[in-house]
Formats: structure tokens, sequence, C-alpha cells
């Protein structure tokens, strides 16, 4: 199974601000990463496939970047709704693997 | 507007098992599969499975094909969820997420139930 390391755990940031969280896979998976946001309260969103694919509606300041074993997301410009917990999972391969979160909170 | 319905909370006793479900509205049903997603407390995300509610056809991760069984019912766009022989590490949050494929045959979730709480105890 590909394992998914989702860095860091915990992230505090300020509105405005920008943030990246990383996602390495334990072996390439092309480009085929996606990236999910948690709120509570909400169902899970889906913010970017394919590593940096935006899903319809999902707002110009998120990005994801990345191939291989590595990827970013990267959210510029942090407006106070996106205060929530990100996960990758990699759809290159069965099983499905997610990482293990990382949770962005108001500094 | 696609929504994924998912029923209450369950309690189950341990060794017993327990069904869940999730009503799809606002797409056609049979055109995608429809999977289940496992958040055990203060944990991440372990995908179950698949299933295919136009021909039944399902897949599995290895870990959970003892545990679980996935069925739907096209008559009712509802898709369940039953977990057998009930112990404490299936005290969790389980998601449906609708799937789609982009690029490879591995899925994307697109769209979310709710969650159902599931807790085993005696």
């Amino acid at each position: 199974d590909v394992q998914m390391t989702q860095s860091p755990s915990y992230l505090a940031a300020s509105p405005g601000e920008s943030v990246s969280i990383s996602c390495k896979a334990s072996k390439s998976i092309n480009t085929y990463l996606a990236w999910y946001q948690e709120k509570p309260g909400k169902t899970n969103k889906l913010l970017i496939y394919s590593g940096s694919t935006l899903q319809s509606g999902t707002p110009s300041r998120f990005s994801g970047s990345g191939s291989g074993t590595d990827f970013t997301l990267t959210i510029r410009s942090l407006e106070p709704e996106d205060f929530a917990v990100y996960y990758c999972q990699q759809h290159n391969e069965y099983p499905l693997t997610f990482g293990s979160g990382t949770k962005l909170e108001i500094k | 507007e696609v929504q994924l319905q998912q029923s209450g909370p369950e309690v189950g006793r341990p060794g017993s098992s327990v069904k869940i479900s999730c009503k799809a509205s606002g797409y056609t049903f049979t055109d995608y599969v429809m999977n289940w997603v496992k958040q055990s407390p203060g944990q991440g995300l372990e995908w179950i499975g698949w299933i295919d509610p136009e021909y039944g056809s399902t897949d599995y991760a290895e870990k959970f094909k003892k545990k679980a069984t996935l069925t739907a019912d096209t008559s009712s766009s509802t898709a369940y969820i039953q977990l057998s022989s009930l112990t404490s590490e299936d005290t969790a949050t389980y998601f449906c997420a609708r799937g789609t494929t982009v690029a490879t045959e591995a899925l994307i979730f697109d769209y979310w139930g709710q969650g159902v709480m599931v807790t085993v105890s005696s």
C-alpha cells in the first residue's frame, strides 16, 4: 500500500497569511494526488485532484503542486473560512490511501 | 444539487452487526460508484471499498474484506454498509462518498455524506 505522510500535523496562521502543507508518498504516484477540506458541521470538500487541478468551486487562492512522491497544498491570503483540517489522498492505485491530516488553526 | 444523506448514529454490542445507509439524490445513482471511508476517533481516513450500484460489483481494501459488506438498492438510490463481528476497533465515523475517476482508474471523492458515528459498547 502507498503510505501518505502529511506535515505538519498542526499549523497556526493568521488571516491574510499564506501557508503550505506537505504530503509525501512512499512511492511514486505520478501526479495523482487529491486534497480535501474537513470542517465541523459541513461535508468534506474536494479541493484539488491530479496534483494541481482545482475542483469546480475551489477558490483560486488554493493551489497544488508536485509529482512523484512530493506534493504541496498552498493557500494564499488565508480567509477565515479556510481554517479547517486538510487531507491528501493518492488516486494512483488501489487501495486508496490518505494522509493523516493537517489542522490549520487561527493564530 | 448532489446530496448524500446518511442514517443516524448506531450503537452495537461487541460481536453484533450494524447496517448504515446513504441515500443519494441530485444525480443518477447508477452512474457513479459509492465508496465508504472510516475515520477512527482522532485519526485520519481509511478507504473501506466501493460498490458499483448498476452492477452490484464491489472492491474492498484488504483490511476490510471480512469486516464490511457493501450493498446498494437502485430503487431507492441508497447504498449500505454492514459491519459485522463488531469490536472496539470498529468504533468510528463512517462516511459514504461518491467516487469518480480522473485520468486513472483510482477514484477521487467528489461528494461526501455527513458521516455516521458507530459506537461499539456492551
